[in-house]
């Protein structure tokens, strides 16, 4: 199957600092990427739907200037958690749609990245 | 607003038992159901239900959809401890380009 990669997988960071997080398709072109959040035994949070070349659709609640997606090319999403507090540390996943394929069933997930902010 | 069930949220059982885990769903525009396992990082994709009654299997695993009544079940037999996970029901929501995840069955195989 198709390979999303995602880096860093761990990160710790003082409250204050922004944190940037990558996810990769590595052998498909994905117009569609999605970042997701997880808090320790709940399930994922859709956060927001990124669209390279475009500006990324934010669920309702989430903080667009502080959740930064930027999709710039058809293999590359980033998010960027901006002035990072406690509260943000979570688990953060990152999937992708590969292009041209309308099923869901082509939805692969990153390794995910676990925030930590002190 | 679109909603994805699933229960239980916890099951505990001993290896070789049969578990079924249910889905129950509210969408505006379903277009298909997907089943995840997740171990210790991201999810991994086990089927893609469209159609009602059309069983899917893999293995041990084998799982249903039943779009009159809105729900999905995921059967394991003879389950073995590597089948621990938290198991994920996801709903992808035609026209919204999303997909709406159920709050998880954790599994825990005992020896």
């Amino acid at each position: 199957g198709a390979v999303v990669s995602q880096h860093p997988s761990w990160v710790i960071c003082k409250s204050g600092t922004s944190v940037k997080i990558e996810c990769r398709s590595l052998d498909f072109q994905a117009t569609t990427m999605f970042w997701y959040r997880q808090f320790p035994k709940q399930s994922l949070m859709l956060m927001a739907t990124s669209n390279e070349g475009s500006k990324a659709t934010y669920e309702q609640g989430v903080e667009k200037d502080k959740f930064l997606i930027n999709h710039a090319s058809l293999t590359l999403s980033t998010l960027t958690v901006t002035s990072a507090h406690p509260e943000d540390s979570s688990f953060y996943i990152c999937s992708a749609r590969q292009q041209g394929v309308r099923g869901t069933g082509e939805l692969f997930f990153g390794e995910g990245s676990r925030l930590t902010v002190l | 607003e679109d909603k994805v069930v699933q229960s239980p949220l916890s099951l505990v059982v001993h290896e070789g038992d049969t578990v079924t885990l249910n889905c129950s769903y509210e969408v505006t525009n379903f277009r298909s159901l997907l089943w995840y396992k997740q171990e210790k990082k991201a999810p991994t994709f086990l089927f893609m239900l469209t159609s009602s009654g059309i069983e899917k299997k893999s293995g041990r695993l084998s799982s249903i959809l039943d779009k009159k009544e809105l729900f999905s079940i995921l059967n394991i037999t003879a389950t073995q401890t590597g089948d621990s996970a938290v198991y994920l029901c996801a709903v992808d929501v035609q026209g919204a380009q999303k997909l709406v995840f159920g709050q998880g069955t954790r599994l825990t195989i005992n020896p």
